[in-house]
């Protein structure tokens, strides 16, 4: 595709309940990036992914916040129990690889309401 | 860990006026800085960044930033704005082993007065 893609644009859902986020990279891309932007806490990093591998974790707020991503291409964030302070938009983004040197290209986001 | 600082969460301004956004980032060995753009309900786009080589980097829109290794600040300047660089700017630093994690401030919002 053109861009990075993300799936849903909105999800409003019920504290407790589970969610996911899809996020499409740009083909070809080997590094992909999870941030989210909130009101109290700005733009926080994450998870990052080189491949299918996710090297660091620890930027994950919580153990009910969980990713994967298969084939080398999309990936799923997963956010178990949601709680009202996840509330936050959700931006992925990927490179051609893990470098500074390579751009990180930003998807629109997905808006997360949790209720 | 890295740590940004934009001193101004809004800056108003008048149209053809000049600006300064300012960035100051904790200190480290090596550094790569970066600033990104959010235009209204758009995604976040790179504007300029500062890897090695000269410490003055432009945009391709009439913005430039100055790496100041001294001060530890990459402000973001424009002689001259328009009311479509309307819009919220963050500052970022790439830190982790292989730099692959980006380190936000918390964005100065620009507006431009007619």
């Amino acid at each position: 595709g053109a861009g990075v893609s993300q799936s849903p644009s909105n999800k409003v859902t019920e504290k407790g309940k589970d969610v996911e986020l899809r996020c499409d990279p740009i083909s070809g891309h080997t590094a992909l990036y999870w941030y989210r932007q909130s009101l109290g806490q700005g733009l926080e990093f994450l998870i990052y992914f080189q491949g299918n591998s996710a090297p660091d974790k620890s930027g994950l707020p919580s153990d009910r916040f969980s990713a994967e991503r298969t084939g080398g291409s999309v990936s799923t964030l997963t956010i178990q129990r949601t709680q009202q302070e996840d509330s936050a938009v959700y931006l992925c983004a990927s490179s051609l690889e893990v470098s500074p040197y390579n751009e990180q290209f930003f998807g629109p986001g997905t808006r997360l309401t949790v209720l | 860990a890295q740590s940004v600082t934009q001193l101004d969460s809004q800056v108003p301004v008048f149209e053809e006026a000049p600006v300064e956004l300012r960035c100051n980032y904790s200190s480290s060995v090596s550094v790569y800085l970066f600033w990104y753009v959010q235009y209204p309900n758009q995604g976040l786009q790179l504007l300029l960044k500062y890897l090695s080589g000269s410490t003055l980097v432009e945009s391709i829109n009439g913005f430039e930033a100055e790496f100041n290794k001294s001060q530890t600040s990459f402000h973001l300047r424009k002689p001259s704005v328009h009311i479509s660089d309307t819009a919220e700017y963050f500052c970022a630093v790439s830190e982790g082993q292989g730099a692959q994690k980006l380190v936000f401030g918390q964005g100065t919002r620009l507006t431009i007065n007619p």
